[in-house]
């Protein structure tokens, strides 16, 4: 099984530009997440989604959007890329969104905004 | 609103010493805390949760409510220890939405041989 497969890994962008970063789980999860990481900030959720056809904002969801057309596959996509948005994103999957159930993640995008 | 701070950004400590990393909480429900951690080029992974009560790797970490702690600990650190550790809080959705984790700022650990 590979988890939670993330793609690309790396991408340098200019600012306006847009992309779409790719999260594919195949552990049959329902719930599916995904998180910024920047130096001194920790994890911050900025959307999820606790099943197909559903979505839902986290904690900084600004300039950023998601899908979840299928079960297996999450979306984040940024319309016009900002200098701000230059950070490593994770996606995350779990089988439930109950408390104690552990989030898995995948290995994480590393974007950088010009 | 929950929060979770890990007062330490970078935690140095030599190979065989005991480790204690720091992680309080702010949360008006009964919370429900993880460690995960993050080995230099390798992704986030759980290291352990609370109500596992488990050990992983020499580690353990035991809920104090009163303090509102839930603290990191390895009696003989090694040095494959070395790696970022994050601790989080799980808090109920509003709504219809799914429980969250609210991450910590992370500490980085590094043991020295």
């Amino acid at each position: 099984n590979a988890g939670v497969t993330q793609t690309p890994k790396f991408r340098v962008l200019k600012t306006g530009q847009s992309m779409t970063l790719l999260c594919a789980q195949d552990m049959n999860h329902e719930y599916m997440y995904w998180y910024r990481q920047d130096p001194g900030m920790g994890l911050r959720l900025i959307h999820y989604s606790v099943g197909e056809g559903t979505t839902a904002k986290g904690e900084v969801p600004d300039g950023y959007n998601v899908s979840r057309l299928k079960k297996q596959n999450f979306l984040l996509g940024l319309e016009s890329a900002a200098p701000s948005q230059t950070s490593v994103y994770f996606c995350a999957s779990s089988y439930g969104g109950v408390s104690n159930q552990p989030q898995h993640f995948g290995d994480g995008t590393r974007l950088s905004i010009l | 609103a929950q929060r979770v701070t890990q007062p330490e950004k970078l935690l140095s400590v030599f190979k065989g010493a005991p480790v204690e990393l720091k992680c309080n909480y702010s949360y008006s429900g009964s919370p429900e805390l993880f460690w995960y951690v993050q080995y230099s080029r390798q992704r986030l992974q759980l290291l352990l949760r609370h109500i596992s009560r488990e050990s992983i790797k020499g580690f353990t970490a035991d809920l104090n409510k009163g303090e509102t702690s839930f603290h990191l600990k390895k009696p003989f650190a090694q040095e494959e220890d070395s790696a970022m550790y994050y601790c989080a809080l799980s808090s109920p959705p509003r709504g219809a939405g799914s429980y969250q984790l609210t991450f910590g700022k992370g500490t980085k650990l590094s043991v020295i041989p």
